[in-house]
């Protein structure tokens, strides 16, 4: 079964202290591993496509990798506004994108 | 409009009564997806359109649970004689479509819906 485990379901951070969140996921043909971002109130908005083992993406201060089983989403000295919920998704074949829980963040100033 | 549109935002309803929430895609793209969303869980898959069709209704959980797109464009969700655990947040996302690049997904913000 197609299955995707976010790791910690929540995360409380100082500013400027860097940490990484885990995504396991069991797909059975991956098209593409996602990392989305979602404020309270709003849906989810997009970050990150993954394709393949050792790609990697960065984006101010996010960045995203991914091996076989699991994507890391890594924050360097992250600041209050990087308080959301991230969500890792995979794209399995046929029109599904499968979610995992989210990650809880909290960056105090 | 530049987004992902859904209304109501809102929507407090009584069990047994049906409610339909509606979804306007941004302009030109294919796909129209479904989602729901418990509280701190991930969006949970609902069904997918491609232009007007339909092409994957595998989790709608039963027969009340109803989606079309007429005219490849807006959709409609409809839940007849809700129940408490129909109570969610349900997302609308839309994407250019093709191949595994056009996945990306663009969401709504979402209807609330309350089953007193």
């Amino acid at each position: 079964e197609d299955q995707v485990t976010q790791s910690p379901e929540a995360l409380r951070l100082q500013e400027g202290e860097s940490s990484s969140l885990n995504c396991s996921y069991t797909v059975s043909g991956l098209r593409g591993l996602f990392w989305y971002r979602q404020d309270p109130g709003k849906g989810p908005e997009f970050l990150f496509t993954l394709y393949s083992a050792g790609e990697e993406k960065e984006k101010e201060r996010l960045k995203a990798t991914l091996t076989k089983k699991e994507s890391f989403l890594h924050i360097t000295a992250p600041k209050p506004e990087d308080s959301a919920t991230y969500l890792c998704a995979v794209q399995a074949p046929g029109f599904k994108t499968i979610f995992g829980a989210g990650t809880r963040l909290f960056v105090k100033a | 409009g530049a987004g992902v549109s859904q209304s109501p935002r809102y929507k407090v309803t009584k069990r047994g009564q049906d409610v339909a929430l509606r979804c306007d895609p941004i302009s030109g793209h294919v796909s129209l997806y479904w989602y729901r969303q418990a509280l701190g869980q991930g969006p949970e898959f609902l069904t997918y359109f491609n232009y007007e069709a339909q092409q994957d209704k595998s989790g709608l959980p039963n027969d009340r649970f109803s989606a079309e797109r007429p005219e490849g464009s807006i959709s409609t969700l409809t839940i007849q004689r809700t129940q408490q655990e129909d109570s969610a947040v349900y997302l609308c996302a839309s994407s250019v479509g093709g191949g595994t690049g056009r996945r990306k997904l663009f969401f709504g913000s979402g209807t609330q819906l309350s089953v007193l």
